[in-house]
Formats: structure tokens, sequence, C-alpha cells
């Protein structure tokens, strides 16, 4: 069975500390993907991966980063997490880069206060 | 550029059939998907239209018109485990963009 896994479900930080993120998959996918999610504003993508090493900037990649070492695991890093970023982290992947299916994680409930 | 719109929020009663609809204005399109996501959950895909016309899986149809830029999502036989947001999207470039989101509440 499909599997993705994020390293927390909830997560609280403050302000200006630097917070990584993790995202496991274990279904050999090429293409991982970072969104955050906000109420009303649906999905937004913050960074994509379509290979080991690899990275494309999103929609709103402004305060974050990435890192892809390894095939199975993508990882958002905020360098300073500001208030703002208090948001739904999901992290999803996808077997073709053109699929229309991507597998998503359980997400974590990030807070900076 | 790409966007999709979406009611934000439909209600129905238990054993209803619902249609959820979404428009879509786009520099270029190759097709329309369905995401269900339970409150706290993951977005889980429903389905995938390519071509004008509809797509049944179970309870859950859907239908496209590239010609007028709209999809729906059709749910018949409505049960209280159906309420949930749902999300259209499409691809833009190399990456898939979401509608806002529709959430349906069923009620008993």
């Amino acid at each position: 069975d499909v599997k993705v896994t994020q390293s927390s479900r909830y997560l609280v930080k403050r302000t200006g500390e630097k917070v990584f993120l993790e995202c496991v998959q274990d279904m050999d996918h090429e293409n991982m993907f970072w969104y955050r999610q906000d109420p009303g504003l649906g999905l937004r993508l913050i960074y994509f991966s379509y290979d080991v090493k690899m990275k494309e900037k999103g929609d709103i990649p402004e305060g974050y980063s990435v890192s892809r070492e390894k095939k199975e695991r993508f990882s958002l890093i905020l360098e300073s997490a500001s208030t703002n970023q208090t948001s739904m982290y999901l992290c999803a992947s996808s077997i073709h880069r053109d699929s229309y299916e991507q597998y998503f994680g359980p997400g974590t409930r990030l807070t900076v206060t | 550029g790409q966007s999709l719109e979406q009611p934000s929020e439909v209600t129905a009663v238990e054993g209803a059939i619902v249609q959820i609809n979404c428009t879509y204005q786009t520099s270029g399109f190759y097709g329309l998907s369905w995401y269900q996501q339970h409150d706290g959950g993951a977005p889980t895909f429903l389905s995938y239209n390519a071509l004008d016309g509809l797509e049944e899986t179970g309870r859950f149809s859907s239908f496209l018109s590239r010609s007028d830029s709209y999809g729906y999502l059709l749910l018949q036989e409505l049960q209280m485990k159906d309420s949930a947001s749902y999300f259209c999207a499409t691809r833009q470039g190399g990456k898939l963009i979401f509608g806002q989101g529709t959430e349906l509440s069923v009620k008993p």
C-alpha cells in the first residue's frame, strides 16, 4: 500500500527558529511536493522535486528551502520561522512527473508563536 | 496562468445527489482531477478526466466539458461519511494547481 509519512502531526515553534519538516515515501516515486494549506486558499505549492538533488520553486517559495538527498526523503526547511508561516503543511509524491494523481501524507500542523 | 473556481460550501441530505462544480480559466488545459479531504486528513485522489464526458466510479462520477471550461463531481446516494472538502485540480506547467475547495456537509 502506498504510504507517505511526515515526521510530526503537530509542531509548535518560536519566531526565528529554524524548522525542519520531514517527508518520507515508500513507493520509489521520483516526484515529491510540499504544499501549505490555509482556510479559503486551498493547497498552494511551495517547492517540488523531480529527482534527487533537484528542486524547483512552486508558487510561494519565499521563506522556505528544501533538501532532497535521497529519493525517498524530501525535507522542507523554514530558515527563520515567522507567525505567518503558521499553517498545515502537506507532503505529496507521484509516480510520473505529469501525473494528476498525487499521494499525500497526513500533514503537519505548524504553529509559530 | 490558470485558476479554478468552486463554491465554498454545499449542504445536502443523506441519500440525496449533490453536484460540486468547478470552472477554470487556462492558458493550456490537459485535464481535471478531483480530491477528497476529510477534516484533519490527507487529500486523496478521486478521479481524473482528460476528455469530455462522464467518468463513473461507484457512487462518484466526474464530468468534464472542455468547450465550457467546466467540470463537476457528482456524488450519489450521499452518506454521512461523504462530509468532507472536495478539490478540483489541473496542471499548470510541471505542477498541479488546486481550487479553493468545496466543503460538503451531509445532514441526516
